[in-house]
């Protein structure tokens, strides 16, 4: 029972193509997120949904969309991909609030490598 | 905004002895909470251990131990004997008193000498 699942796991595409990236989480958490590792492992959030609503954006470019149909999905699509996407996308959940004992009870998904050829 | 810093890039411990990864973070909030997670070279983000902010008390899970010092905004992780299986990329973790997503450190590359 995989509590975030991610996929594809791996994706290698060419430049100027468009891509999405699935998050699912079946935790029953409030809020999910994409987060970017680059080359040299440096991790950014780049979007968090709360309850169908972006309540975090970073700057990251315009060609990133996060989708939400549902509080348990949470999309990625990524138009025009350029070289400099290259990266580990993560996908994570967690609570609006601390819950007792388990604070917001943070859980990544798998990562997916994306690369730009 | 939150910062976290990770001062150590690398660091290297025989097995069996003890290390210590350090982390330092600015903040202006008073409600927060810290994280260590562990990343080995399957990617996975495993999470090692956490501190809630209000709490003064260390937190501990077996053999990993932290040392919170919330005046001076100081999260060190303390490894006791160290096994092969520790050998991977450590990251401290800010998550404020919101639910915002975490602010992550650079992490530390830890490498276990047999």
């Amino acid at each position: 029972d995989t509590a975030v699942s991610q996929t594809p796991k791996y994706l290698v595409t060419q430049m100027g193509n468009d891509k999405s990236i699935k998050c699912e989480q079946n935790l029953g958490h409030d809020t999910m997120y994409w987060y970017k590792q680059d080359s040299k492992k440096f991790l950014k959030i780049m979007f968090s949904y709360n309850n169908k609503e972006l309540i975090i954006n970073e700057t990251v470019p315009n060609r990133f969309s996060p989708k939400s149909p549902d509080k348990a999905h949470l999309n990625l699509h990524i138009n025009s991909l350029e070289l400099g996407d290259s990266a580990v996308y993560f996908c994570a959940s967690s609570h609006n609030r601390p819950r007792q004992g388990s604070s917001y009870g943070y859980t990544f998904g798998s990562g997916t490598r994306l690369t730009v050829v | 905004a939150q910062t976290v810093t990770q001062s150590q890039p690398e660091m290297s411990v025989q097995e069996a002895e003890t290390v210590t990864l350090s982390c330092t973070y600015d903040t202006s909030e008073s409600d927060y909470y810290l994280f260590w997670y562990k990343q080995p070279p399957s990617r996975q983000m495993i999470l090692v251990i956490r501190q809630e902010a209000y709490k003064q008390q260390n937190a501990t899970e077996n053999r990993f131990s932290v040392n919170f010092q919330k005046a001076a905004k100081s999260f060190s992780l303390k490894i006791s004997d160290s096994q092969l299986g520790d050998a991977a990329m450590y990251f401290c973790a800010y998550q404020g008193g919101g639910a915002d997503g975490l602010t992550f450190g650079k992490g530390t590359h830890l490498i276990i000498q047999p």
